[in-house]
């Protein structure tokens, strides 16, 4: 149980051009999703928490107009790189939990590898 | 503030031996601790909870609140244990969100 799918797994696009990452959950309801973002070798970084049905939270320092979240179901939640750039070349990864409280832990797709040309 | 520190990047032990990859935290109410593990060309996945006081794969961890430590620990290392291990926190409040500390990877040798 408590499985989550993350597609695409890789994506090569143009400098410019937005991309869209997909984050479901398969056999639960995800109340919260989280979006990370991992540079070689180093640790997972969270950008932002999603909420269902509400915006989602961004951490200090990232760009909100760059990364746009939407969670419009219990289901799935989507991160779009607009206008992407080298410099947004990363793993990212998704996570969701099951509900607020308790310390439900986060189940984790198995990440997006974005490259910018 | 949050955080997570976990002192080595890298730790090789042989096959066999205790292994301990270290683990300390910094927060001011009532944190909880989880171990994640990342075997190769693998989702990261929950290896175990400090409020499950479980044993999963013959690995353990113990809250120290007076340490500010959650040390994992396995007493006879085995090969399939190599792995990237990431010790996270997450507050007791609001969205719960985890702080990771930079990870230890893991190699046992044979």
């Amino acid at each position: 149980g408590a499985v989550v799918s993350q597609h695409p797994s890789w994506v090569i696009c143009k400098s410019g051009t937005s991309v869209k990452i997909e984050c479901r959950s398969l056999d639960f309801q995800a109340t919260t999703m989280f979006w990370y973002r991992q540079f070689p070798k180093q640790s997972l970084m969270l950008m932002a928490t999603s909420n269902e049905g509400s915006k989602a939270t961004y951490e200090q320092g990232v760009e909100k107009d760059k990364f746009l979240i939407n969670h419009a179901s219990l289901t799935l939640s989507t991160l779009t790189v607009t206008s992407a750039h080298p410099e947004d070349s990363s793993f990212y990864i998704c996570s969701a939990r099951s509900r607020t409280g308790g310390g439900q832990p986060q189940h984790f797709g198995d990440g997006t590898r974005l490259s910018i040309l | 503030a949050q955080r997570v520190t976990q002192p080595e990047k890298l730790l090789s032990v042989f096959k066999g031996a205790p292994v301990e990859l270290k683990c300390n935290y910094s927060y001011s109410g009532s944190p909880e601790l989880f171990w994640y593990v990342q075997y190769s060309r693998q989702r990261l996945q929950l290896l175990l909870r400090h409020i499950s006081r479980e044993s999963i794969k013959g690995f353990t961890a113990d809250l120290n609140k007076g340490e500010t430590s959650f040390h994992l620990k396995k007493p006879f290392a085995q090969e399939e244990d190599s792995a990237m291990y990431y010790c996270a926190l997450s507050g007791s409040q609001g969205a719960q969100k985890l702080v990771f500390g930079q990870g230890t990877r893991l190699t046992i040798n044979p």
